[in-house]
């Protein structure tokens, strides 16, 4: 069963242009929902985690800069800009807060973004 | 800050061949301690996890002792099979709200027939 739905699923960005990532939660039973980015080199990073509507946090990164916003209880957005090299961005949701114990990560299909 | 170290970034094996994927973590406390696994093309899912000292964690033929002593959470399987091929993380999460996830960095296991 699909936990969660990521859109788009791949973009070519234009160098200096922002881009628009949509993820969608099937499932309330895991409502704390994250981003994270993997680089090129297949490396994870957690970005943020944001729980209530309203929620929004930035974040710059070598590479990017970030901006999520959790939307409704069911969707979480995030905007990338200034983006200089390749990553994929991972939607993922957990039954609880981070550093709980059971806070395993379920994660997305990811939105491949490649810099034109 | 907490951290997770995978030793190693590559290996190659061929089927039936033993399998040893090395993590080390640090972190205050008792985290949580996780093993993904990211088959190409698709997200990380979770493989199993382990939440106390000595508890062993297995699924799919893959096993790993939590081991405070010496911080370890080293990944094996007995016998590996063409379709294991995929990247691996260690990954721990700390109880303490100000600590995000940590993955490792990643090890890619290529299986051979």
């Amino acid at each position: 069963v699909t936990l969660l739905e990521q859109n788009p699923r791949w973009r070519l960005v234009p160098r200096g242009q922002a881009v628009n990532l949509r993820c969608i939660l099937k499932n309330s039973q895991y409502p704390w929902m994250s981003w994270y980015q993997q680089d090129l080199q297949k490396q994870l990073q957690w970005l943020f985690t944001l729980r209530s509507p309203g929620d929004k946090e930035v974040k710059s990164l070598p590479g990017a800069d970030y901006l999520a916003t959790r939307v409704t209880d069911t969707e979480l957005r995030l905007q990338v800009a200034n983006m200089s090299q390749g990553r994929t961005l991972y939607c993922t949701c957990s039954a609880d807060q981070l550093g709980g114990g059971y806070a395993e990560q379920f994660f997305g299909p990811g939105t491949r973004l490649t810099v034109l | 800050g907490d951290s997770v170290t995978q030793t190693e970034g590559q290996v190659a094996l061929s089927e039936e061949d033993f399998l040893t994927i090395h993590c080390n973590y640090s972190a205050s406390g008792y985290p949580t301690l996780f093993w993904y696994v990211q088959y190409p093309g698709e997200g990380p899912q979770l493989l199993f996890r382990a939440s106390r000292d000595k508890e062993k964690g297995s699924s799919r033929g893959f096993e790993a002792t939590y081991d405070k002593g010496t911080t370890s959470f080293h990944l094996r399987k007995a016998s590996v099979q063409e379709s294991d091929s995929a990247v691996y993380y260690c990954a721990l999460s700390a109880r303490n709200n100000n600590n995000a996830p940590r993955f490792g960095a990643g090890t890619k296991l290529s299986v051979k027939p």
